[in-house]
């Protein structure tokens, strides 16, 4: 059975701070999600990562994949504080299209 | 708007009362999915379907839910005998290869219908 953890759980860091969010999953699987929500919306797509070694950025975040670890960082650079919100990984199912989903990361940038 | 809409955004309703919301995924995704959502928690899958085939649906479904895609468009979802552990966001998702170049690697998340059981 696949399983997704996040950690940390909440992180609360300065404006300008680097900082990385941590995605295991337990069993193999052909593609890793970074998602974005607000609170109280939706979820916004941020990163598919799609084989070993990917690596895909966009402004001050950047995700990577590493399958033989199981594991997807999502590694924020110089954080700004637009950039609060709450971050969640789900890696795919190898044999269906069933995303199973981490906690969640409640990140808090402090200006 | 060319992205997933849902409706309604918001239902309040008496538990033992049916619900039913609907989904218009982006024009010509084939795939479509509903996840059930509560505070503090990731999304949980409830069903998948590719056009108008229900493919996948998960155990956390119990009789009381139901979904449909009849022509591979819409779909609804429809909770009977609402209970109070049913309140939660409701959201629609849909991906595929679609005419105006969108990524077809990437899940498209709805607004959600918030669902509250009184």
């Amino acid at each position: 059975e696949l399983k997704v953890e996040q950690n940390p759980l909440f992180l609360s860091m300065q404006e300008g701070k680097n900082y990385t969010i941590y995605c295991n999953y337990s069993t193999t699987s052909d593609r890793l999600y970074w998602y974005r929500q607000d609170p109280g919306k939706s979820l916004e797509s941020l990163f598919v990562l799609l084989s070993n070694g990917a690596v895909k950025q966009e402004g001050r975040l950047m995700a990577s994949l590493d399958t033989k670890a199981r594991l997807s960082t999502l590694h924020i650079t110089a954080a700004v504080h637009d950039l609060s919100a709450t971050y969640f990984c789900a890696a795919r199912m190898d044999s269906n299209y069933q995303l199973i989903w981490g906690a969640g990361t409640k990140l808090i940038i402090k200006p | 708007d060319t992205g997933v809409s849902q409706d309604p955004r918001h239902k309040i309703t008496k538990r033992g009362q049916n619900v039913t919301f609907r989904c218009d995924p982006i024009s010509e995704h084939n795939r479509l999915y509903w996840y059930r959502q509560t505070l503090g928690q990731g999304p949980e899958f409830l069903t998948y379907f590719q056009n108008e085939a229900q493919l996948e649906k998960s155990r956390l479904l119990s009789d009381r839910f139901s979904a449909e895609r009849p022509k591979g468009s819409f779909s609804t979802l429809e909770i009977q005998r609402t209970e109070q552990g049913d309140s939660a966001m409701y959201l629609c998702a849909s991906s595929g290869l679609s005419n105006r170049g969108i990524d077809g690697n990437t899940i498209y998340f709805g607004e959600g219908s918030w669902l509250t059981v009184v």
